[in-house]
């Protein structure tokens, strides 16, 4: 069983602070890794994906991949409430994706 | 990024009936799939729509219930049948736009209310 695992959350930071979300996924035959933003009501959107170990960075937001950990986390620096969504952590195994729960985020102005 | 996009995007349905699906992308693509989003809940997969020949659907979702069909490389539909107010939920068409798996994006979504 293919798994992803997120803290549901709600997170909740002031604004100006770095946000932390994190995931873990079960099956290490998974290489890439996608963030998606899902504000309510809406679709999700493609924030980052990540396939080498490390960290990668786009903006504000820095994801992160440990393989051996099997752990995938999301930084957003500079938090803003239009931040304020959920976060939706994606493992790929074999061109499908498989999603976590969700982590809802919340920024406080 | 390719764009997606789904009709209708809203609907009610009575129980007992079907509602179906449109998902028109702006350009040519390999893979194509359909999604479940119940309230409150994260993405299932229902299926990989493949062009010219069966979806391949994934566990605990059958062909009779989601129909679903992929007539060319921009197009499908999904067919929700015998409809109950289990099937509320938003249903969502994604693409992998490279063909590698490694890029993929989601249309705005039909929200589905079944009463």
């Amino acid at each position: 069983q293919k798994e992803v695992e997120q803290n549901s959350g709600p997170l909740s930071v002031p604004e100006g602070a770095i946000a932390s979300l994190n995931c873990t996924y079960s099956d290490r035959g998974s290489q890439s890794f996608f963030w998606y933003r899902q504000y309510s009501g809406k679709s999700p959107e493609l924030i980052m994906s990540i396939y080498s170990n490390g960290d990668k960075e786009d903006g504000r937001f820095t994801a992160q991949l440990n393989k051996a950990s099997q752990y995938v986390s999301l930084l957003i620096r500079d938090s803003q409430p239009s931040d304020s969504a959920t976060y939706l952590c994606a493992a790929e195994y074999g061109n499908k994706l498989v999603f976590g729960a969700g982590t809802i985020l919340r920024v406080k102005s | 990024s390719a764009v997606i996009s789904q009709k209708p995007s809203r609907d009610i349905c009575q129980r007992g009936t079907s509602l179906t699906i449109q998902c028109q992308v702006d350009s040519q693509v390999t893979m194509m799939f359909w999604y479940r989003q119940q309230p409150g809940q994260s993405l299932t997969l229902i299926a990989t729509a493949n062009q010219g020949s069966e979806a391949t659907y994934e566990s605990g979702f059958v062909i009779d219930k989601f129909p679903i069909s992929r007539p060319n490389l921009t197009f499908s539909t999904l067919t929700v049948s015998n409809l109950s107010p289990e099937d509320s939920s938003i249903y969502l068409c994604s693409v992998d736009s490279t063909g590698s798996g490694n890029t993929i994006y989601f249309g705005e979504g039909s929200w589905l209310t079944v009463v």
